[in-house]
């Protein structure tokens, strides 16, 4: 139980495009999601907060309008880079949580490669 | 701000000895402390956890030991086997949010 889908898996796209990653509970009904950034051998930077059927929680340092979320249902949030530049390249990953918010179970995350 | 540090960085053991990675945090009004497992390029997955009105747990090889008032919590891997072998990330948060640390990269021979 507890299956959380990311997709795409991987995205390599031309600076400037707009990229949308989905992240999906596959079997519970995820009240919370939260998205994260990994850079190569770092930890996992939270990003932001989102919540179903209200604006999400961003983190600070984190721009909201580069990096849109939805969460528009228990089981579907999307995060778009918009705009995306080199330095947006990263492995995103995203984790969803019953209500009570833990404990948090992960996608196969989204590698980001910006040209 | 909130800061989780995890020591060491990189650990290597043989097959069949003890595993130790500590964790220390700054926000006392952390209530939960997950320890996740990542293999190269996949997902980090949940190993065990522990809230703050517990001490101690333990899942066969696995234990997660808990000093709510050093703000200090610790994963102790026995009998270690190579599968064992990846980055593990602790945390520390609550219902709102995780923060974690900066991960072990654990390397077990054989």
């Amino acid at each position: 139980g507890a299956v959380v889908s990311q997709h795409p898996s991987w995205v390599i796209c031309k600076s400037g495009t707009s990229v949308k990653i989905e992240c999906r509970s596959l079997d519970f009904q995820a009240t919370t999601m939260f998205w994260y950034r990994q850079f190569p051998k770092q930890s996992l930077m939270l990003m932001a907060t989102s919540n179903e059927g209200s604006k999400a929680t961003y983190e600070q340092g984190v721009e909201k309008d580069k990096f849109l979320i939805n969460h528009a249902s228990l089981t579907l949030s999307t995060l778009t880079v918009t705009s995306a530049h080199p330095e947006d390249s990263s492995f995103y990953i995203c984790s969803a949580a019953l209500t009570g918010g833990q404990p948090q179970h992960f996608g196969d995350g989204t590698r980001l490669s910006i040209l | 701000g909130e800061n989780v540090e995890q020591h060491p960085s990189t650990l290597s053991v043989q097959e069949g000895d003890s595993a130790v990675i500590k964790c220390t945090y700054s926000d006392s009004a952390s209530n939960y402390f997950p320890w996740y497992k990542q293999e190269l390029g996949k997902r980090p997955q949940l190993i065990i956890d522990i809230r703050s009105n517990v001490g101690e747990k333990k899942d066969q090889r696995i234990a997660v030991t808990l000093n709510k008032t050093a703000k200090h919590f610790s994963l102790h891997i026995t009998e270690t086997q190579p599968e064992d072998s990846a980055v593990y990330f602790c945390a520390a948060g609550n219902t709102d949010k995780l923060i974690f640390g900066t991960g072990t990269r654990l390397q077990v021979f054989p």
